[in-house]
């Protein structure tokens, strides 16, 4: 079983539209990322966050997407304004306490821009 | 900037076979190396890591890899595969001071014919 629950697991949505995805830790973390798997491609470094603040963000991470943590339960990525490119496997993960680099994945939510 | 190559993309073996998959990374410096596997439908799980001491690791379902730092590879073996270890293999290298930012591999594809 994974030890973060993603919703949804696939969403489809057109250009331009905002998306929510959300990761549900099964127990208390404080280090959290976001990777995304563009079809083919490699997995790719989006995002982390520690202790409710983001604490480094990749080049990928432009002003189109934020992530926040509103009830101290979800954790959530936002894409504002979906573009074609985005269209990918987004994973969340959540790190070890000990800060020592494992990191524990869902399932994935798939998102397709059309 | 750190990268990680796989270099097979897609492998095919027969059960009991004898299985080595490659990984190299580019990094001067101490780096924490990991391989996760994503079996069909799943989502990346950790299969081994390696933080420092023996360069020998052990993980999961039979699997090791060795670190070699003069090669800078950490390739992944497994003495006798088995039809369920068909799945993606990742390799991927955190080097910096955010523990769980990883850089991965493009992943090797494992088909194991029964």
């Amino acid at each position: 079983e994974p030890e973060v629950t993603q919703t949804p697991s696939h969403q489809v949505t057109q250009m331009g539209q905002e998306v929510i995805l959300r990761c549900v830790p099964i127990s208390n973390h404080l280090y959290f990322y976001w990777y995304r798997q563009i079809l083919g491609q490699k997995v790719e470094f989006l995002v982390s966050f520690y202790n409710n603040e983001i604490s480094e963000k990749s080049e990928i991470f432009d002003d189109q997407f934020s992530v926040e943590r509103p009830d101290g339960s979800n954790f959530t990525l936002k894409i504002r304004s979906t573009k074609l490119e985005d269209s990918a496997m987004y994973f969340c993960a959540r790190g070890t306490s000990a800060g020592t680099g494992e990191l524990f994945f869902g399932e994935g939510s798939r998102l397709t821009v059309l | 900037a750190q990268s990680v190559s796989q270099h097979n993309h897609h492998v095919i073996l027969s059960e009991a076979a004898s299985l080595e998959l490659g990984c190299n990374y580019s990094y001067g410096g101490t780096v924490n190396l990991f391989w996760y596997v994503q079996y069909p439908g799943q989502h990346l799980q950790l299969l081994l890591k390696y933080f420092s001491g023996d360069p020998l690791v052990k993980g999961i379902k039979g699997f090791e890899a060795e670190f070699i730092k003069s090669k800078f590879s950490f390739n992944l073996r497994k003495p006798s595969v088995q039809w369920s270890d068909t799945a993606e293999y990742f390799c991927a290298v955190n080097a910096g001071p955010n523990a769980g930012k990883s850089t991965f591999g493009d992943g090797t594809t494992l088909t194991v014919k029964p």
